[in-house]
């Protein structure tokens, strides 16, 4: 079990550039989540993935939002024209079916 | 709708004494609920988790919760506070039936255990 893996953990970017996020899961689970987290604050569920299909996407998810998980495998998270209220940790999960999501350690996005 | 109310922010304890970190949920179906601790610049773990059963469960680190359906809560707790239990704790609820996916996360509540 080699954890949930996110790249790159830190990023920072100038306003309304976009930016894009990986997420490598634990090799045998099947679901994947992504989560916005800022300080003070619990995560905060933006989409989540079974195999390759995006089953649920939050209201918090923009259309400047995108997210794919193009082979059931590693999932992106991609942000266009990025505003000053993106600046959050994105968190990723992942989970065997309904099984306790782990996480992994977040991209922390900071704009400038 | 499923939501979670974590009512302190900080809890403050010695260490050696007991700790109690209290959740209250709401969700519309059965509760599928979990406690969660995160150290800075960190994701967050696991810690234990209640479907159904026993309404004392027990997790890692010699934490354990109480499930309480009347009162809706559960109450993270440790018989004796170690200082390395210092960190960010997250409550967080599932629907088990309808919402399979969605989990729903409390605001957190900081732990600081003093020597």
């Amino acid at each position: 079990d080699t954890g949930v893996s996110q790249n790159p953990r830190h990023k920072i970017t100038k306003r309304g550039q976009n930016v894009t996020f990986r997420c490598d899961p634990i090799s045998e689970h099947n679901r994947l989540y992504w989560y916005r987290q800022t300080l003070g604050q619990g995560p905060e569920f933006l989409t989540y993935f079974q195999n390759e299909a995006q089953l649920e996407k939050s209201r918090l998810l923009s259309d400047r939002f995108s997210a794919e998980r193009p082979k059931g495998s590693f999932s992106t998270l991609e942000i266009q024209r990025t505003e000053q209220g993106d600046s959050a940790m994105y968190l990723c999960a992942s989970s065997d079916d309904s099984q306790p999501q782990h996480f992994g350690d977040g991209t922390r996005l900071s704009i400038l | 709708a499923q939501s979670v109310a974590q009512p302190e922010d900080q809890v403050n304890v010695a260490e050696g004494n007991p700790l109690t970190v209290k959740c209250t949920y709401s969700v519309s179906g059965n509760p599928y609920l979990f406690w969660y601790v995160q150290y800075p610049n960190r994701g967050l773990q696991f810690l234990l988790k209640y479907i159904t059963g026993d309404n004392l469960v027990k997790g890692s680190y010699g934490f354990e919760a109480e499930f309480n359906k009347s009162q809706t809560s559960f109450h993270l707790k440790k018989p004796s506070a170690l200082v390395s239990d210092s960190a960010l704790y997250f409550c967080a609820v599932r629907d088990f039936i309808t919402n399979a996916g969605k989990s729903t996360f409390g605001d957190g509540t900081t732990l600081t255990v003093k020597p």
